[in-house]
């Protein structure tokens, strides 16, 4: 069964601190996605990944494609960053395509405290 | 604004209605993607429209239809709604069938079933 785990489901922290969410998932994947879903907004995709990692400001997202896992790393977290970080990922078929359809994680709720 | 547009943004409508939601892609993206967002089943994927056809179907109900049009705008058709149909819809659009380059979402439309 193709799945996606995330872990921690819900996150606190203090404005300023290194903030990391994980996702793990079954099998062969085309890509990961990280997402951010602001309260009652809409979903604003964050990275696109496929191996290594990449760096958008104070965020950065890594990849091991053989341990299946992905993380999302939030440097000096501020107030702003609260939100849902949905991992979302392209599994592969048996004939090699996904067709971009996604499967999504549960989530993670992201709450920074001034 | 994402470019991906979704309408309506809010929708209240009886069990037993039919409604339609309606999303236009970014300018040049040839895929669309509809998803529905509930608090019990989270995010899934519904189905998937390339350049007016049906690409993938997902968790999508038989009283659940879509279609995209010559002009790549979709349309997601809900019919003898129930309460459970109550959810976030999202609409995602892609430059090409394997969404190679990502995803950009619209910012969704809010169907409350009373």
């Amino acid at each position: 069964k193709n799945e996606v785990e995330q872990s921690p489901q819900n996150l606190t922290a203090q404005e300023g601190e290194f903030i990391t969410i994980n996702c793990s998932y079954s099998v062969g994947i085309s890509a990961l996605h990280w997402l951010q879903q602001h309260p009652g907004g809409g979903i604003v995709s964050l990275f696109m990944l496929s191996s290594g990692k990449k760096k958008h400001g104070r965020l950065i997202a890594t990849i091991n494609i053989q341990e299946k896992h992905s993380s999302l790393h939030i440097t000096a977290s501020h107030p702003r960053d609260s939100a849902v970080y949905i991992c979302a990922v392209s599994f592969t078929t048996a004939g090699g395509t996904s067709y971009g359809k996604l499967t999504f994680g549960q989530g993670t709720i992201l709450t920074v405290h001034p | 604004d994402s470019g991906v547009t979704q309408t309506p943004k809010h929708l209240i409508t009886a069990t037993g209605q039919r409604v339609t939601l309606r999303c236009s892609p970014r300018s040049g993206d040839l895929s669309v993607y509809w998803y529905q967002q509930s608090l019990d089943q989270g995010l899934q994927f519904l189905i998937h429209y390339y350049n007016g056809e049906e690409r993938a179907k997902g968790n999508i109900l038989e009283r659940f239809s879509a279609q995209q049009f010559p002009d790549l705008h979709s349309e997601l058709n809900l019919s003898s709604l129930e309460l459970g149909d109550s959810a976030l819809y999202f609409c995602a659009s892609s430059t090409n069938r394997e969404a190679e380059y990502g995803y950009t979402f619209g910012s969704g439309t809010r169907l409350t079933v009373v």
